[in-house]
């Protein structure tokens, strides 16, 4: 059964910084994984949805990267403001199962 | 631009009360997902449907039932409501491809207590 982990749990920065965050999967027999933000007490924001077959998806200051042999993700942030303040979270389809996990989230908080 | 929404943002019921949580989405997406998520345990699938009158048991089934009687609407049923099922609950929907599910879209969730 596919686990997912984002480390660390939390994560704080001065703004302006640039930033990655990680998504970790032990099944690498993925379709897809996508990256959300989640504010407080909100839904989830769909950011970046990396197919299989793609190494990274860009959308502005936002970049993900997949490496499905080593079943890592990350998300780059670059130049990080106060409003990138939230919590991540990474989800990874697995195939054949239709089984989509969800990690626990990375909470990031960007200091003025 | 995909939109998904819920009934209720909040919710208060007591226990024993059958509730009633509805989700729309405009986008005809042939999947929509029920999840509920709690602290320290993440997102965890209830149940979610890949067409009219179709539904899949997802981890957490028990205590919930559901109902997709038109492509645009999903609707999660709590047949006799206890506390342990206070929770935020969050729908989605996608597109289905030749693989699965496509890039899931949520809805801004429902808090619901139950006393």
């Amino acid at each position: 059964k596919q686990e997912v982990t984002q480390i660390p749990a939390a994560l704080s920065v001065p703004e302006g910084e640039n930033l990655v965050l990680n998504c970790s999967f032990t099944d690498s027999a993925i379709y897809n994984l996508q990256w959300f933000r989640q504010d407080p007490g909100k839904g989830l924001t769909s950011l970046l949805l990396i197919q299989s077959s793609q190494r990274e998806q860009t959308s502005g200051r936002l970049n993900a990267s997949l490496d499905k042999s080593s079943g890592r993700s990350t998300l780059y942030i670059a130049a990080s403001q106060p409003g990138d303040s939230a919590t991540y979270l990474c989800a990874a389809l697995t195939y054949n199962n239709n089984d989509m996990r969800f990690g626990a989230g990375t909470r990031l908080t960007v200091k003025p | 631009d995909v939109k998904v929404t819920q009934s209720s943002r909040y919710l208060v019921k007591r226990t024993g009360e059958k509730v009633f949580l509805e989700c729309v989405q405009d986008m005809d997406h042939e999947n929509m997902f029920w999840y509920r998520q709690d602290p320290g345990l993440g997102l965890r699938l209830i149940y979610f449907s890949y067409d009219v009158k179709m539904k899949e048991k997802g981890d957490i089934p028990e205590g919930y039932s559901v109902s997709r009687e038109k492509k645009e609407r999903f609707s999660l049923i709590l047949e006799s409501a206890s506390t342990n099922q206070t929770s935020m609950y969050l729908c989605a929907s996608s597109w289905v491809t030749g693989q699965g599910f496509d890039e899931q879209f949520f809805g801004p969730g429902t808090r619901l207590t139950v006393l």
